[in-house]
């Protein structure tokens, strides 16, 4: 284990089905990041928190929000996708934002939107 | 926006052989970073070299940066089978709050 878990590991959905997509981490840091990463695609940034602040959001549909009730814990509450949102979506968290530290990352969601 | 790219896309090598990845970035970096990816499973951070080094070991990696071509190489010496796996180059984003990833490139080892 990585010390990120991420729950579901898999999730199939409807269109008009609601989820949410959980992160926890223990390893005492500040940030916590979403990517979303598509077959053939870079990784693609998501969102990012710093110690529970939203600090970016990456032009992301309004179909996903995000929410970080403290620093150990993050949430992608998921609303009407569509097919294209079928993805991995990673969760990662590190000391600070600044890019001076590694990441570390759960396994992911494997998210198929039907 | 992809800042690092990683080349070559794919490569596929012997058990024992050496293996090398480039990444090309486009702006300043403070740092720049790789990881591995198994498949479908998450990223694992292997080594970050800071824009003032030029050299960094960490084990069978060896990771060289070139501020002044915007290059770095990943080499991985006497590769295993276990090293099969997708390896990424990550560089700041503009406003640096984020690492943003490239590509990939997608190492196969065979026995």
């Amino acid at each position: 284990e990585t010390g990120v878990t991420q729950t579901p590991r898999h999730l199939v959905m409807g269109m008009t089905n609601k989820k949410s997509l959980k992160c926890e981490q223990h390893l005492g840091h500040n940030a916590m990041y979403w990517y979303k990463q598509s077959a053939k695609k870079p990784l693609e940034l998501m969102f990012v928190y710093s110690l529970e602040e939203r600090v970016e959001n990456n032009s992301v549909p309004s179909r996903f929000s995000p929410e970080c009730p403290n620093s150990s814990h993050l949430f992608l509450h998921l609303h009407t996708l569509q097919p294209e949102d079928s993805a991995l979506y990673l969760c990662a968290s590190s000391q600070q934002t600044a890019a001076n530290y590694g990441y570390t990352f759960g396994s992911g969601t494997r998210l198929t939107v039907v | 926006s992809q800042q690092g790219e990683e080349d070559p896309q794919a490569l596929s090598i012997q058990e024992g052989e050496n293996a090398t990845m480039n990444c090309s970035y486009k702006t300043s970096i403070n740092n720049l970073q790789w990881y591995r990816q198994n498949s479908g499973r998450g990223l694992v951070h292997l080594i970050l070299i800071r824009s003032n080094e030029r050299e960094k070991h960490s084990g069978r990696l060896r990771v060289t940066l070139d501020t002044s071509k915007k290059s770095s190489s990943l080499l991985i010496t006497a590769s295993r089978a276990a090293d099969t796996a997708s390896y990424f180059c990550a560089t700041d984003n503009q406003a640096g709050t984020a690492l943003i990833f490239g590509k990939g490139t997608t190492l196969s080892v065979s026995s």
